[in-house]
């Protein structure tokens, strides 16, 4: 199946630095990729559709000046937490469709732990 | 509102069947889909229901009812490797995916 990578897979940082992380599509071209973040024992929460060449869709409440998003390419999506404070911390995850299949299956990056101190 | 519901946790025994289920009450429908996912790791795909009926694939079905906003997630002969939580998550008339809480699934021996 199609695989989607995400890096990296862990990362931690001091308070007030920005951390970068990537998702790429492997195989397959991703017009539009989804960012989500999760909570301990809480569900996946949608943050933001990247759209290859367009201007990132937010969802409301999440701070576009905050969680910089580009999708330069139509493999690549990043995710720019700019000046990360301890409450940022949590697992971020990508997701991409293919486009072509009858199901809107989406595939999901391996997700990356931040941890601001 | 859009509202996903699924149990917060079930417990069940190695060998054994559990089912999972999810009710939902959003604005237009155009898929429900279950995913597992274990702890620290990125949900993967299970199933994916747009017509009323079941769908088998393996040791795990899935139920779907339109008319009822209702889905249910089977899992037959239980493995210790399927202890995880179980999302439900459904495609609304906008294509975007409301997801549940996720159902944590304990496995004993």
């Amino acid at each position: 199946g199609a695989v989607v990578s995400q890096h990296p897979s862990w990362v931690i940082c001091k308070s007030g630095t920005s951390v970068k992380i990537e998702c790429r599509s492997l195989d397959f071209q991703a017009t539009t990729m989804f960012w989500y973040r999760q909570f301990p024992k809480q569900s996946l929460m949608l943050m933001a559709t990247s759209n290859e060449g367009s201007k990132a869709t937010y969802e409301q409440g999440v701070e576009k000046d905050k969680f910089l998003i580009n999708h330069a390419s139509l493999t690549l999506s990043t995710l720019t937490v700019t000046s990360a404070h301890p409450e940022d911390s949590s697992f971020y995850i990508c997701s991409a469709s293919t486009g072509t299949s009858d199901t809107g299956e989406l595939f999901f990056g391996e997700g990356s732990r931040l941890t601001v101190l | 509102g859009q509202n996903i519901d699924q149990p917060t946790e079930m417990t069940a025994t190695e060998g054994a069947i559990v089912q999972i289920n999810c009710t939902y009450q959003t604005s237009g429908f155009n898929g429900l889909f279950w995913y597992q996912q274990h702890a620290g790791e990125a949900p993967t795909f299970l199933s994916y229901n747009v017509l009323d009926g079941l769908e088998e694939k393996g040791r795990f079905s899935s139920f779907l009812s339109r008319s009822k906003g209702y889905s249910y997630l089977l899992l037959k002969e239980l493995q210790m490797k399927d202890s995880a939580s179980y999302l439900c998550a459904v495609m609304d008339s906008n294509y975007q995916l409301i997801w549940g809480a996720g159902t944590k699934l304990i496995i004993k021996p």
